[in-house]
């Protein structure tokens, strides 16, 4: 089935210790994103990446990396978790032009502990 | 800069009735506006668009919502809630900023639907 597949689904980290999410769609999409979601807050965007080999900041970037290492996988680094970052970790990924709208993983929860 | 206001956090309705999901934005552009629905423990679902086509839009099952520019307003409508519509609404404008088009989330709206 076509869509964008995350891994992992959960995930339980100590504080200082580093994991990379990844995030991979099969739709030939140009663009792919890494949002959070924290209760009241919506999701929030904290990289993206318009085309391969490009990356950008979104609203939330501090303590995450990020690498486009091909048209289809876009993965996100934490390279020293900390509580703060206890979230569920979404990703999505859309092609070109006003009317395509968005496809999301399923979603990773990580938490820090 | 663009943003979204989603005017009430939580919306409980009966069975039956009708729904509104309330949800007002702000964009220096011509805006792109989604609503997506999040079940719980789910990914988000897309349940319709609006691209500067047609201001009423028609998404699945059977919720709709219209763009009124004078009003900066895109609230989701549907005739009649069903249990299953109980979830988490977001209403989400996208900004084309010529390299790539960006989304910003409202808060959301967590629909109750009771017996």
């Amino acid at each position: 089935n076509a869509g964008v597949t995350q891994t992992p689904k959960f995930q339980v980290l100590k504080t200082g210790q580093s994991m990379t999410l990844q995030c991979a769609q099969d739709m030939n999409h140009n663009s792919m994103y890494w949002y959070r979601q924290d209760p009241g807050m919506g999701l929030r965007l904290i990289y993206y990446s318009a085309s391969e080999g490009t990356t950008d900041k979104g609203e939330v970037p501090n303590g995450y990396n990020v690498s486009r290492l091909n048209k289809r996988e876009f993965s996100l680094r934490l390279e020293s978790a900390a509580p703060s970052q206890t979230s569920v970790y979404f990703c999505a990924s859309t092609g070109t032009g006003r009317w395509h709208g968005y496809t999301f993983g399923s979603g990773t929860r990580l938490t820090v502990v | 800069a663009q943003s979204v206001t989603q005017l009430d956090s939580h919306v409980s309705v009966s069975e039956g009735t009708p729904v509104l999901l309330r949800c007002n934005y702000s964009s220096s552009y011509s805006p792109s506006l989604f609503w997506y629905v999040q079940h719980p423990n789910k990914g988000l679902q897309l349940l319709l668009k609006y691209t500067s086509a047609a201001t009423l839009v028609k998404g699945i099952n059977g919720f709709e919502a219209e763009f009124k520019k004078s009003e900066t307003s895109f609230h989701l409508t549907k005739p009649s809630a069903h249990m299953s519509d109980a979830a988490e609404y977001f209403c989400v404008v996208s900004i084309n900023t010529g390299t790539a088009s960006k989304l910003t989330f409202g808060t959301g709206t967590r629909l109750q639907v009771t017996l």
